[in-house]
C-alpha cells in the first residue's frame, strides 16, 4: 500500500462546477498536507499547505485534512479553465533534520474544465 | 518561475549510458531535493543534500548518486541507464532544514529517455 494514495481521474468539469480532489493516507506520522498543481510539461508549484487538522481557504480554493480519517481534500469554486491541471496532493512528517522534509506524494489528477 | 533551475531540459540517451543531470537552487535556499516523475510510480523522492551534506535518502537506486556543491548547485549522476530509468526529474529547493515546515519550490525538471 502507496504512503499517499490519490485518485488518478481524470476528472472533466464544466466551467464554474465546484470541484472535489481527494487523497487518503496511510503514515500517521505525517503532520504537513500539501496541495501542488502542476501544469504540462512544468514543475509542481505549491498551492496551499495545512498542518495537521483542519481547514484553510485561499481564494477560491480550501483544503481539508481530517487526521482521524486520515483524508486530504482539495476543493475548487467556481472552476475556471486556467484550473486545467494535475494536481497533487503530498504530505511530510515535519520537523527539523532527517528525512522529516521529504514529501510523498499521491499519483495525482487529472483536472480539466471544459468552458 | 520558481527561481529554480535545472538543466538539460531534453536528455536522449542509449541503454547503459551515464548522464549528469544540474540543478541550480534559489538563491539563498541551502536544501536540495531530488524526484523522479514516471507515469506508473507518480513523483517519488530521490535524495535530500543540505548545505553540501546528504541528508535524506529515498527510493534512489544504486546505481544513481548525487552531489551537492560548496556554491549550492547540486547534480544527480545516472549510470549503467535502463529503459525504465525513462522519467523526469525535478529538483526542488527550500530555505533551510531547522524548522517544522520547508516550502519546496520546484525546478521544470529534465526529460530523460533512455532509448
Amino acid at each position: 500500500q502507496k504512503e499517499v494514495e490519490q485518485d488518478p481521474g481524470p476528472l472533466s468539469v464544466p466551467e464554474g462546477a465546484i470541484v472535489s480532489l481527494n487523497c487518503t493516507y496511510s503514515n500517521s506520522a505525517f503532520q504537513y498536507f500539501m496541495w501542488y498543481r502542476q501544469y504540462s510539461r512544468k514543475g509542481p508549484e505549491l498551492l496551499m499547505y495545512t498542518y495537521s487538522s483542519g481547514n484553510k481557504e485561499d481564494g477560491r480554493f480550501t483544503a481539508q485534512v481530517d487526521k482521524s480519517s486520515k483524508y486530504i481534500s482539495l476543493f475548487i469554486r467556481d472552476s475556471q479553465p486556467s484550473d486545467s491541471a494535475t494536481y497533487l496532493c503530498a504530505s511530510s512528517r515535519g520537523g527539523s533534520g532527517g528525512s522529516n522534509y521529504k514529501l510523498t506524494f499521491g499519483k495525482g489528477t487529472l483536472l480539466t474544465v471544459n468552458p | 518561475d520558481s527561481g529554480v533551475t535545472q538543466t538539460p531540459k531534453h536528455l536522449i540517451t542509449a541503454t547503459g549510458q551515464r548522464v549528469t543531470l544540474r540543478c541550480s537552487p534559489r538563491s539563498g535556499d541551502l536544501s536540495v531535493y531530488w524526484y523522479q516523475q514516471s507515469l506508473d510510480q507518480g513523483l517519488q523522492f530521490l535524495i535530500q543534500y543540505y548545505n553540501g551534506e546528504e541528508r535524506a535518502k529515498g527510493n534512489i537506486l544504486e546505481r544513481f548518486s548525487a552531489q551537492q556543491f560548496p556554491d549550492l548547485h547540486s547534480e544527480l549522476n545516472l549510470s549503467s541507464l535502463e529503459l525504465g530509468d525513462s522519467a523526469l526529474y525535478f529538483c526542488a529547493s527550500s530555505p533551510r532544514a531547522d524548522s517544522s515546515y520547508n516550502e519546496q519550490f520546484f525546478g521544470p525538471g529534465t526529460r530523460l529517455t533512455v532509448l
